[in-house]
């Protein structure tokens, strides 16, 4: 049983760039989150989708946004990079579908962005 | 904006030891979990206690939680060297709007020394 897989490992752009992160979700689950983790903080919410559609977002600015696939895999795009976007983006998934929500939230290991 | 600290920031013990953990929190919560990061690597959660618990137990792992102070704290116990991360307190606020949408402290770095 897959974990949640994030591509890639690692990432490097120049200011002005734009990225796209891949993340596909436990298996079993529906809800994709994404967060931000700049070094020496604790992650940061970017939002989440769930039903293909944005259900929350956190204080990104539009440059952020994303996508979720009927499959549940998820896209996080981000436009116009700026040198403090270089971050460690972590992507985490669990299911609010039937049977109801399931607290427990898996992570995987992240992309780790460096903005030149 | 990070929902609460964590303290202490850093904490440094010797193999055998027990080390605990502090975190506070600003709002009204659904539950509150913690995670472990190796290295900067993805999160690994630990325990989940929801606002209604006191407190919970997960092999050496013990977690309180007091809502009237807004407070939890971790302890792990006999540490070991594989002990050594970055550990994290988040909380899912209460409220259906908030759910799943993680907060997360600061975090606290514990270092085992053999």
């Amino acid at each position: 049983d897959a974990g949640v897989t994030q591509s890639p490992t690692h990432l490097i752009k120049t200011r002005g760039q734009q990225v796209t992160l891949r993340c596909s979700p436990k298996s079993g689950h529906d809800t994709v989150s994404w967060y931000q983790q700049a070094l020496g903080q604790g992650p940061q919410f970017i939002f989440q989708y769930y039903e293909e559609e944005e259900r929350q977002r956190g204080n990104f600015p539009d440059r952020f946004s994303g996508h979720q696939f009927p499959n549940y895999s998820s896209e996080l795009n981000v436009n116009a990079l700026l040198l403090g976007d270089s971050a460690l983006y972590l992507c985490a998934s669990y299911t609010q579908g039937a049977g109801g929500p399931k607290e427990t939230q898996y992570f995987g290991p992240g992309t780790r962005l460096l903005v030149l | 904006s990070q929902q609460g600290e964590e303290d202490p920031q850093a904490l440094s013990i010797q193999e055998g030891e027990n080390a605990t953990m502090n975190c506070s929190y600003k709002t009204s919560i659904n539950n509150l979990q913690w995670y472990r990061q190796n290295s900067g690597r993805g999160l690994v959660h630990l325990i989940l206690i929801r606002s209604n618990e006191r407190e919970k137990h997960s092999g050496r792992l013990r977690v309180t939680l007091d809502t009237s102070k807004k407070s939890s704290s971790l302890l792990i116990t006999a540490s070991r060297a594989a002990d050594t991360a970055s550990y994290f307190c988040a909380t899912v606020r209460a409220g259906g709007t908030s759910y799943g949408k993680l907060t997360f402290g600061q975090g606290t770095i514990l270092t085992v020394h053999p």
